[in-house]
């Protein structure tokens, strides 16, 4: 079965960069979550999307933004990265007719 | 085969039943995560554990490092606490298990 796709998986910048993290769920869902896990930290939830509309909004920075594209993929943009931007960044998706997340491998963020 | 298993996949109990929910993992870990959520909801991290076990009010964790499997406890069900439940693993990235959904009845 398909599963959450997120790309890349890994990636490497340096500070005041920008990145774009993608996430694709999975089909015929059309919810999405981003969710922020610093090193020895606990997931922090950052923002959700609805059929394309943010849905709700937790810890997230003013210099990142999301959304959700017509095929339901989202994109986090974050920019003037800084050393402790340094995280993985996973995302989950699911349907409206349950509310189990399915959760994305997570794209492993490294600020230099 | 799941690198991460929970069991059991639903539950169902009365108010006030001793309830435990397992997870087994076959990879090296840094860490082990309990993770629960609530309809509508993002996901609210209830235990993070290396070895050991942790309590926090009627939620009680634990991991066995040697036989890769951890479990939770609640005591005293409640029907809020309907939820379902999440075992995540951190090895070099997060792998998660496919839930447990609780159901508590009145």
């Amino acid at each position: 079965a398909a599963g959450v796709i997120q790309s890349p998986r890994h990636l490497i910048k340096e500070k005041r960069e920008t990145a774009t993290l993608k996430c694709y769920p999975i089909p015929r869902h059309d919810t999405v979550y981003w969710y922020q896990q610093g090193p020895g930290q606990d997931p922090q939830f950052l923002i959700s999307f609805y059929e394309k509309m943010q849905s709700d909004k937790g810890s997230i920075p003013d210099r990142f933004s999301a959304q959700q594209f017509s095929d339901y993929h989202s994109e986090l943009n974050m920019s003037s990265l800084e050393l402790g931007d340094s995280a993985l960044y996973f995302c989950a998706s699911r349907t409206g007719r349950t509310y189990e997340q399915y959760f994305g491998p997570g794209t492993r963020l490294t600020v230099t | 085969k799941n690198e991460v298993e929970q069991s059991p996949q639903n539950l169902t109990a009365q108010e006030g039943e001793f309830i435990t929910i397992n997870c087994s993992y076959s990879v090296g870990i840094s860490a082990l995560h309990w993770l629960q959520q609530h309809p509508g909801g993002g996901i609210v991290s209830l235990f993070m554990l290396s070895s050991g076990k942790k309590k926090h009010g009627r939620l009680i964790a634990t991991i066995n490092i040697q036989e890769k499997h951890s479990s939770l406890h609640i005591t005293a069900s409640h029907p809020r606490d309907s939820a379902v439940y999440i075992c995540a693993v951190e090895a070099d990235d997060m792998r998660f298990g496919a839930g447990t959904r609780l159901t508590v009845k009145p």
